[in-house]
C-alpha cells in the first residue's frame, strides 16, 4: 500500500489564483480530512469527509472547497488564493468514522502565496 | 468545543535523559488521546495512543499516562536518543470524531 499520497509537494501561487491539492489513499479508509499547519498553532481541521459524497466543514473552512466522489480521493480546492493561506497542508485518513483509531497522514504540501 | 493545550513548546535534553511533554484538554467527553511525532519535512506519525479506560500505556521507551479527573495526559520518553529529536503533537478526540491537536513541542536531544 502507498498509504496517503499528496501532490504537489511544493507550490507557489500568486494572490487570486486557484489550485487543487490532491490527496489519495489506497487503504479503503472511510474518513478523510484536510489540515493546515502553521507555526505555533498545531494542526487545524479545514474540511473532512466520512464517506463518498459526504463532506463537512472543520475549524477553518473559509476559502477552501472539497469534494469526495470516490472513497480514494479527497481534493482540496483553493478558490482565490490569499497570502493568509500560505501554510503546510496535510491530508489524513482513518479506517472508520467514530472509532477510536488514529489517523494516517500524507507527507504534506507546502504552499506559498505571494 | 474541545481545546488542547501542550507544554512545553520547546524542550532540550541530554542524550540518555528522560523527556516529558504534558497536554490538557477541556472536553470531558474526549476518550481517545494519540501522540504524533513529526520529523522535518514529513507528516505526523502515530507513536502511541491511549483510550480513556486505561490510565497508562507503555511501548518500549515511550509511555503515556492519562488523568481523566484532571483532564491531562503526558508523554514520557526515557533514555532519549538523537533520533528522538522532532516535533511532538498530542491530540484529543471523542468517539473518533474530529481530532483537536495541541500546538506541538519541539524536542531536541543533545549528544
Amino acid at each position: 500500500n502507498a498509504g496517503v499520497t499528496q501532490t504537489p509537494k511544493f507550490q507557489v501561487l500568486k494572490t487570486g489564483q486557484s489550485m487543487t491539492l490532491q490527496c489519495a489513499q489506497d487503504m479503503n479508509h472511510e474518513y478523510m480530512s484536510w489540515y493546515r499547519q502553521d507555526p505555533g498553532m498545531g494542526l487545524r481541521l479545514i474540511h473532512y469527509s466520512v464517506g463518498a459524497g459526504i463532506t463537512d466543514q472543520g475549524e477553518v473552512p473559509n476559502g477552501y472547497n472539497v469534494s469526495r466522489s470516490t472513497t480514494e480521493d479527497f481534493p482540496l480546492r483553493l478558490l482565490s488564493a490569499a497570502p493568509s493561506q500560505t501554510s503546510v497542508y496535510f491530508c489524513a485518513s482513518l479506517p472508520r468514522w467514530r472509532a477510536q483509531e488514529t489517523q494516517y497522514f500524507g507527507p504534506g504540501t507546502r504552499l506559498l502565496v505571494l | 468545543g474541545e481545546n488542547v493545550e501542550q507544554h512545553p513548546s520547546t524542550l532540550s535534553v541530554q542524550e540518555g535523559d528522560s523527556a516529558v511533554i504534558k497536554c490538557t484538554y477541556s472536553d470531558s467527553a474526549s476518550n481517545y488521546f494519540p501522540w504524533y511525532k513529526q520529523e522535518l519535512g514529513k507528516g505526523p506519525q502515530l507513536i502511541i495512543d491511549i483510550r480513556s479506560n486505561v490510565g497508562e500505556k507503555k511501548d518500549q521507551r515511550i509511555a503515556v499516562t492519562l488523568n481523566k479527573t484532571a483532564k491531562h495526559f503526558s508523554l514520557h520518553i526515557t533514555e532519549t536518543q538523537p533520533e528522538d529529536s522532532a516535533v511532538y503533537f498530542c491530540a484529543a478526540s471523542s468517539y473518533g470524531q474530529n481530532f483537536v491537536f495541541g500546538p506541538g513541542t519541539r524536542l531536541s536531544v543533545l549528544p
